[in-house]
């Protein structure tokens, strides 16, 4: 299986921060990777696909980077709507696997 | 509008089967690439990828679960069922179903069910 590790698993933020979490995948996955957030008690959110092309309709202050084993999500600028949980997922192969999850929380 | 609706029981006792039923709308598991999976999420963990069936009724499933778990599809009601062997407390988590919308261009999860939290307990 491929195992994915995110970093850090919590960041404390202030809003118009700019935050960078960082998802490491075990084997090289080219750029098959997405990003979901995720809200207390609501369903995951695709945000981001194939490392770098955001979902319709997500904010351009949200951008994925990266290939191969690395990738990281970026917020720009944080908003009050960003505080919040954050899973890089790779979509490479099957038995499909998510990172341990990154919590955004308010400075 | 596509739309995934998971139900089944809120608690189930240790040792009994789980049995959930993900009903959707808004595409078809007839569509080639298109496939359903079954995502779990503990309360305060990580998700976890349980199990995929695809429209070809291809099934890929957990390498640490897949001797207790069985992934089956109805597509004349639309239907994408998960059963659960052998329950116990630590399969206690919130379940979630989600679509990937065409396999061959990114396994990624693009709409999900609200999920339902399920409880083992005796």
């Amino acid at each position: 299986d491929i195992q994915m590790t995110q970093s850090p698993s919590s960041v404390s933020a202030s809003v118009g921060d700019r935050v960078t979490i960082t998802c490491r995948a075990s084997q090289d996955i080219d750029s098959w990777l997405a990003w979901y957030q995720q809200k207390p008690g609501k369903a995951p959110k695709l945000l981001i696909e194939a490392a770098s092309s955001l979902q319709t309709g997500v904010p351009s202050r949200f951008s994925g980077g990266g290939s191969g084993t690395d990738f990281t999500l970026t917020i720009s600028s944080l908003q009050p709507e960003d505080f919040a949980t954050y899973y890089c997922q790779q979509a490479n192969r099957v038995p499909l696997t998510f990172g341990g999850g990154t919590k955004v929380e308010i400075k | 509008q596509v739309t995934l609706n998971e139900s089944g029981p809120a608690l189930v006792k240790p040792t009994q089967t789980l049995t959930l039923t993900c009903t959707f709308s808004g595409f078809s598991l007839n569509t080639r690439g298109v496939s359903v999976s079954w995502i779990r999420q503990p309360p305060g963990k990580a998700l976890e990828w349980l199990a995929l069936i695809d429209w070809d009724d291809d099934r890929y499933y957990s390498t640490s679960l897949k001797t207790g778990l069985t992934i089956s599809k109805d597509t004349s009601r639309n239907q994408v069922v998960l059963t659960m062997t052998n329950v116990d407390p630590v399969d206690t988590a919130t379940y979630y179903c989600a679509r990937i919308r065409h396999m061959d261009t990114g396994k990624y999860f693009d709409s999900w069910g609200q999920g339902t939290l399920v409880t083992v307990s005796s």
